[in-house]
């Protein structure tokens, strides 16, 4: 079973406040990702990291920021949240190379919504 | 043109018949394909990788790939209620940005 938590699990906040939603994984994996998924809709990749001190955006253009200091964490900040942010994020990690770099874990999300 | 096609659904298939789910790529330089699992309200989970042109087995499931067509399948025999989920195909593309891309899933449902 995958080991990666994020937290919190619901969140429900105004506009205008700060968030951070926080992930951590205890496989060592070198790949972290972050998706954004509305009900019944597709998987959006909006940030990933290959390591310590990488990171890069995904295809879909968000307002949230990452950061990877360390390998184990990779926190996702939203500085003033908005009600077009409400969405569920999915954290994923990968320890493989070459081709298994698909092969993603993935954690139980965070479903915000902003008031 | 979508990176990743499949049939929205759903796909609505008796208990104890064979499920078949079908994705489309676009990139013939995907190197690596998957299926994965998500139940509703919950993440996905992977649950089949496959690496060359033919078939892989696991259990019930059974994936096919055929790079020339930039087809892949997934067939679940003796299919079971508990089977009802989207399934996402995912393709996965090396190179200078290393990525992989999702399907938008067909939803199964396995009537009793």
């Amino acid at each position: 079973e995958a080991d990666i938590y994020q937290t919190p699990r619901y969140l429900v906040i105004g506009t205008g406040k700060k968030i951070t939603l926080e992930c951590s994984q205890t496989m060592g994996h070198d790949k972290m990702y972050w998706y954004q998924q509305d009900p019944g809709m597709e998987l959006h990749l909006i940030h990933y990291s290959y390591g310590v001190n990488s990171t890069e955006k995904g295809d879909l253009s968000s307002e949230s920021t990452v950061s990877r200091i360390r390998t184990e964490h990779f926190p996702l900040t939203l500085e003033s949240a908005r009600p077009s942010h409400t969405s569920q994020y999915l954290c994923a990690s990968s320890g493989g190379s070459g081709s298994y770099t698909g092969e993603l874990f993935f954690g139980e999300g965070s479903r915000l919504t902003v008031l | 043109q979508k990176e990743v096609e499949q049939n929205s659904g759903p796909l609505s298939v008796p208990e104890g018949a064979i499920a078949s789910l079908n994705c489309t790529y676009s990139d013939r330089g995907s190197q690596s394909f998957f299926w994965y699992r998500q139940y509703s309200g919950k993440s996905p989970e992977l649950i089949m990788s496959i690496y060359s042109n033919g078939d892989k087995e696991d259990g019930r499931f059974t994936a096919q790939l055929n790079k020339a067509s930039q087809y892949v399948s997934l067939l679940i025999r003796d299919s079971q209620p508990s089977d009802s989920a989207t399934y996402l195909c995912a393709v996965f593309l090396s190179g200078g940005y290393q990525k992989v891309t999702f399907g938008t899933g067909t939803k199964l449902q396995v009537i009793p």
